[in-house]
């Protein structure tokens, strides 16, 4: 069974400042990978996914993220973080079976003024 | 365009009572996938439907069931309520099984 772990609950930058997320997957075939964001009381949003094309890929707000087959990782990046990035972010691995996704426990970044 | 609905908001239930969730997917969607988010986790996957039968289910008891309508839309029921079925229940949508999902707000159940 595919899975993703994401590590750090809780990532807090500055304005401005790089942002990193981690994601590392575990998948016995090409993986479809996503990041979604989750800002308080809403449902999630979809920022980008992986779907074997390139293997870096550009989502929405500035996002990017980057596969890695050996490193088995898909780490969501920003240039420069903005007050309205903070959220919780989740990165999710699409089941080759029933077609559901699998979530990490996800990541809270906080952005500091 | 409207995107995901769902309803209610929000709802409180007593333990043992059941519970009906609603989804209307985005126009033109066939497929409907349900996921519950315990506080501080990741969304779990429930249940998937497509073109109105079960194409998956995830690791839940029997006291969880789902149908979808001839308009996609879809329930989610909930028998026999415990604590731990306190959480935030996601529908999504997306046009076939497998393609990228769209997700709705969310309905907010505490059980007390």
């Amino acid at each position: 069974a595919q899975s993703v772990t994401q590590l750090g609950s809780h990532v807090s930058v500055s304005e401005g400042a790089l942002v990193l997320l981690r994601c590392n997957y575990s998948s016995s075939v090409p993986p479809y990978l996503f990041w979604y964001v989750q800002y308080p009381n809403q449902g999630l949003q979809l920022l980008l996914k992986y779907t074997s094309a390139a293997t870096l890929v550009k989502g929405i707000n500035g996002f990017e993220a980057e596969f890695k087959k050996s490193e088995t990782s898909f780490h969501l990046t920003k240039p420069s973080a903005h007050m309205s990035d903070a959220a919780e972010y989740f990165c999710a691995v699409r089941d080759t079976g029933r077609r559901a996704l699998t979530f990490g426990s996800g990541t809270r970044l906080q952005v500091q003024p | 365009d409207a995107g995901v609905t769902q309803s209610p908001t929000h709802l409180i239930k007593t333990r043992g009572q059941h519970v009906t969730l609603r989804c209307s997917p985005i126009s033109g969607h066939k497929s409907v996938s349900w996921y519950q988010q315990v506080l501080g986790q990741g969304p779990q996957f429930i249940f998937q439907y497509y073109e109105k039968e079960e194409r998956g289910r995830g690791n839940f008891p029997d006291r969880f069931s789902a149908r979808q309508f001839p308009n996609y839309s879809s329930e989610l029921n909930v028998n026999a309520l415990l604590l731990g079925d306190s959480a935030l229940y996601l529908c999504a949508s997306s046009f076939r099984q497998g393609d990228e999902q769209y997700f709705g707000p969310g309905t907010r159940l505490t059980v007390t």
